[in-house]
């Protein structure tokens, strides 16, 4: 089946400083997610990209999906303490099923 | 109004034991999923329905049954359960399913065995 692969798995930032995380499939996707879980929380949908070369912008953070529809970036400008978690990119297999990636934990140090 | 509400929130419980898990959700969803986290992070697909019929099953132990009542409930009962159960499982409701919109997840559910 269809796989995310995603990374990186952890990332310790200083505060102020950029993140960014990476998702790539060996297989077209119709769209890709991203959801944030803060600690001790549960995921929270942040954004879907569906066509190809697709840029959007919630206020520090930009999320891209690759000309080929197989990659998909989260960047996230100037890191705030808020920001921690773990990040997950996820897309759909045969319709029905959201599989996530192994998603990518921020930690901030301020 | 607690969109997907799954309860316990918390469950400890000694190996062997039969437990269930409850989920509801008030969104009018017509799928609904439950996922495992591990101590990793992370989120395995378990289970996926569609009004009420069952879609997907993983490669999960039969020990693990949901049942869907009508389509705004997924319960999880499991059987006789192992150490290796432990983590915290995470039920979610969508609109279209997968290739549509957005996941809303519940609280969880942190199953400890002991």
């Amino acid at each position: 089946g269809q796989q995310v692969m995603q990374i990186p798995q952890y990332q310790h930032v200083q505060e102020g400083e950029d993140f960014t995380t990476y998702c790539n499939s060996s297989t077209t996707l119709s769209n890709i997610q991203w959801y944030k879980q803060r600690p001790g929380g549960h995921p929270v949908f942040l954004i879907q990209l569906v066509k190809s070369g697709e840029v959007k912008k919630q206020k520090r953070l930009t999320f891209q999906f690759g000309e080929a529809k197989k990659n998909s970036s989260l960047h996230i400008t100037a890191t705030q303490t808020t920001d921690v978690g773990t990040y997950f990119c996820a897309a759909p297999e045969y319709g029905n099923k959201l599989v996530f990636g192994a998603g990518t934990i921020l930690r901030v140090k301020s | 109004d607690t969109a997907v509400s799954q309860t316990p929130k918390y469950l400890v419980t000694q190996m062997g034991n039969d437990k269930s898990i409850k989920c509801e959700q008030n969104l009018g969803h017509d799928t609904m999923y439950w996922y495992k986290q591990d101590s990793k992070k992370f989120l395995k697909i378990m289970f996926s329905y569609n009004n009420k019929e069952l879609i997907i099953n993983e490669t999960v132990p039969n020990r693990f049954s949901p049942k869907s009542p009508d389509k705004a409930h997924l319960n999880l009962h499991i059987n006789s359960l192992e150490l290796g159960d432990s983590a915290v499982y995470f039920c979610a409701s969508s609109r279209l399913g997968g290739a549509g919109t957005e996941a809303f997840f519940g609280q969880g559910t942190r199953l400890t065995v002991v």
